[in-house]
């Protein structure tokens, strides 16, 4: 079974200070992995995923995340936080061996304090 | 491209009541998911479907739950009889059967009194 932790239900961070949004996953072969925001009353947006290739992935609006295959994590990054970060962000995971179906974590909200 | 489009946007409806809720994946997708989000259990997988066949639908919660794709541009979720506990916000996403990105559509919020 696929699964994704993320620790933090909630991290503050002042404003034009970097930003981290844990994440850890289990999965059976090679993982593919995703991160969604949800903005209030909003749908999820994609932002970024890893397949294969450079550990560190680079996305929208200034976000990156390393895939750290070790430590299975996928911890997502910014270096300088915006007051318009603030939203719900959650950590997705499914097997590259065939399973369509995606695991997201509880998902973890950011305040970006001014 | 539209995206992927859901209605209604919101549901207020009582007990008892049946709820149908719709989907309209991004054209060319062979893949498509609908979700519940809750406070409480967070983001669900209900059910799929690959090329209008569903999948798995291991996630329905119970047989007052039911998902149809009756062709490649819509999908419906429907509850009968709903119950207050049903209340929550049902996404739809879609994806390529090549593509590895699934995307959602801006959900719909339902609230049965």
């Amino acid at each position: 079974a696929q699964s994704v932790a993320q620790p933090e239900d909630q991290v503050n961070v002042a404003e034009g200070n970097p930003l981290t949004v844990k994440c850890t996953y289990s999965v059976s072969g090679n993982p593919y992995l995703f991160w969604y925001v949800q903005y209030p009353n909003r749908g999820l947006q994609f932002l970024l995923k890893y397949i294969t290739g450079d550990n560190l992935v680079k996305g929208s609006y200034g976000f990156e995340a390393e895939f750290n295959k070790s430590q299975t994590s996928f911890h997502l990054k910014k270096p300088s936080a915006l007051v318009s970060d603030s939203a719900l962000y959650f950590c997705a995971v499914r097997s590259g061996a065939g399973s369509y179906q995606l695991t997201f974590g509880k998902g973890t909200k950011l305040s970006v304090i001014p | 491209d539209a995206g992927v489009i859901q209605s209604p946007r919101h549901e207020v409806t009582e007990m008892g009541q049946e709820v149908t809720l719709r989907c309209k994946p991004i054209s060319g997708h062979d893949y498509l998911f609908w979700y519940r989000q809750t406070m409480m259990r967070g983001l669900e997988l209900l059910i799929y479907f690959n090329n209008n066949v569903p999948i798995d639908d291991s996630g329905m919660p119970e047989d007052r739950f039911s998902a149809k794709m009756p062709n490649a541009s819509f999908s419906t979720l429907k509850i009968q009889p709903s119950e207050p506990r049903d209340s929550a916000v049902y996404f739809c996403a879609s994806r390529r059967f090549a593509g590895e990105t699934q995307y959602f559509g801006p959900g719909t919020r339902l609230l049965v009194l």
